[in-house]
């Protein structure tokens, strides 16, 4: 069955990059998501990005797809105290309407 | 503006007692989904729908079941909650075409 796999926690000093990767198993795989959830909140999404692309920008956030490797990441760039959060990797293939979730990683930024 | 809403924050019953958790989206969504939320096994998926009254196990579904009369409100029941059950209840909701899910949310439920 379909697996995504993240590292369960990551700490940068404020102004630095965070870089939280995540590697996923189903190679049918069409859409990878990275979802952000604040205390005590609801998961929000971040971004998207489709299997055909290899790496998509907005504002100070980076997502790098490796297909081959079946590895995405989610860089941060000048990462703030208001990043604090658990950050979700997640795949669907096309035309299925199940999502599968990573376990989350953490990211703890230090002022 | 996007709305997912769910019933409770926060909810603390007894063992065995039967539990309703309410999940309502005001965007004419088909999908519907639960999910729950552990520390270190991120979100695990217990029931889904894709239109009124249809549903589809998920990969924990053991232990609840799920409601869907009209289209905006999806609800999780658990028949005789236990222990093993407390967690955080995360509801979501996605079009048919659409990309996104969007989650309410949550509920912290603790069973005692």
């Amino acid at each position: 069955g379909e697996d995504v796999e993240q590292s369960l926690f990551l700490s940068v000093r404020e102004g630095d990059s965070s870089v939280i990767n995540c590697t996923y198993t189903d190679s049918s795989s069409t859409y990878l998501y990275w979802y952000k959830q604040e205390p005590g909140a609801g998961l929000q999404l971040l971004t998207y990005i489709f299997s055909n692309m290899d790496m998509k920008q907005d504002q100070r956030l980076t997502v790098l797809l490796n297909k081959k490797d079946k590895h995405l990441s989610l860089r941060i760039a000048d990462t703030q105290t208001g990043d604090s959060a658990i950050y979700f990797c997640a795949e669907k293939p096309g035309g299925y309407q199940k999502v599968t979730f990573g376990t989350g990683t953490k990211l703890q930024v230090i002022p | 503006d996007v709305k997912v809403t769910q019933s409770s924050r926060y909810l603390v019953k007894r063992t065995g007692e039967k539990v309703f958790l309410e999940c309502v989206q005001d965007m004419d969504h088909e999908n519907m989904f639960w999910y729950r939320q552990d520390p270190g096994l991120g979100l695990r998926l217990i029931y889904f729908s894709y239109d009124v009254k249809m549903k589809e196990k998920g990969d924990i579904p053991e232990g609840y079941s799920v409601s869907r009369e009209k289209k905006e409100r999806f609800s999780l029941i658990l028949e005789s909650a236990s222990t093993n059950q407390t967690s955080m209840y995360l509801c979501a909701s996605r079009s048919i075409s659409g990309e996104t899910q969007y989650f309410g949310p949550g509920t912290r439920l603790l069973v005692l």
